[in-house]
């Protein structure tokens, strides 16, 4: 596509509820990468991809969080049993490589009551 | 551990003057990446520029300059003749050279520009 794709745009669930986010990447970029972005912060970084491949997911603050990219393209990113913690913008971003430019999604709003 | 600092949490400017906004960062790497990127109100994330810390001169693109002083591990970025379309969030960024999976940002700079 275009650009980054992220839906949904916003999400408001209940404590408890376990939610799925879903990036769909520009379509010849190999890297894809995720982060959280807390109200009055930067983004902090999750984890990343390398078409299938998840060889860094040091930053996903429990193990409530998991992301797939099983065909190496459309990602998702899951937290179960949310947490009113857990309540931020989402963004993904995708990249030809490593050590290239980064494009990124518009972002998920998540709302965690 | 590798750190962004800004401290400017808000900051405005009159259209057409120059605004710097400061960064700071912390690493004991000598080969690395520092970015500004803009939030505007519609939460696009944008990269304005790219400083490579091997390179000596000064990232430049149009209307945004960056003063890199590596001894001092600062990274300002300057905004000539502002326009009502740079208001936005500004966020200082670092990568490895090494390690370049993931950015480092900031709190970010609140931008407002006055007619």
């Amino acid at each position: 596509g275009a650009g980054v794709s992220q839906s949904p745009r916003y999400k408001v669930t209940k404590r408890g509820q376990d939610v799925t986010l879903r990036c769909d990447p520009i379509s010849s970029h190999a890297t894809l990468y995720w982060y959280q972005q807390a109200l009055g912060q930067g983004p902090e970084f999750l984890t990343y991809f390398n078409y299938e491949a998840q060889p860094d997911k040091s930053g996903l603050p429990s193990d409530r969080f998991s992301a797939e990219r099983p065909e190496g393209s459309i990602s998702t990113l899951t937290i179960q049993r949310t947490e009113q913690r857990d309540s931020a913008m989402y963004r993904c971003a995708s990249s030809l490589g490593v050590n290239e430019k980064l494009f990124f999604g518009s972002g998920t709003q998540l709302s965690v009551l | 551990a590798q750190t962004v600092t800004q401290s400017q949490p808000e900051m405005s400017v009159q259209e057409a003057e120059t605004v710097t906004l400061s960064c700071t960062y912390d690493t004991s790497e000598s080969n690395y990446y520092l970015f500004w990127y803009k939030q505007p109100p519609s939460r696009q994330m944008i990269l304005v520029i790219r400083q490579e810390a091997y390179k000596q001169q000064n990232a430049t693109e149009n209307r945004f300059s960056v003063n890199f002083q590596k001894a001092a591990k600062s990274f300002s970025l300057k905004i000539s003749d502002s326009q009502l379309g740079d208001t936005a969030m500004y966020f200082c960024a670092f990568m490895t050279h090494y390690n370049t999976d993931k950015l480092i940002f900031g709190t970010g700079t609140r931008l407002q520009v006055f007619p």
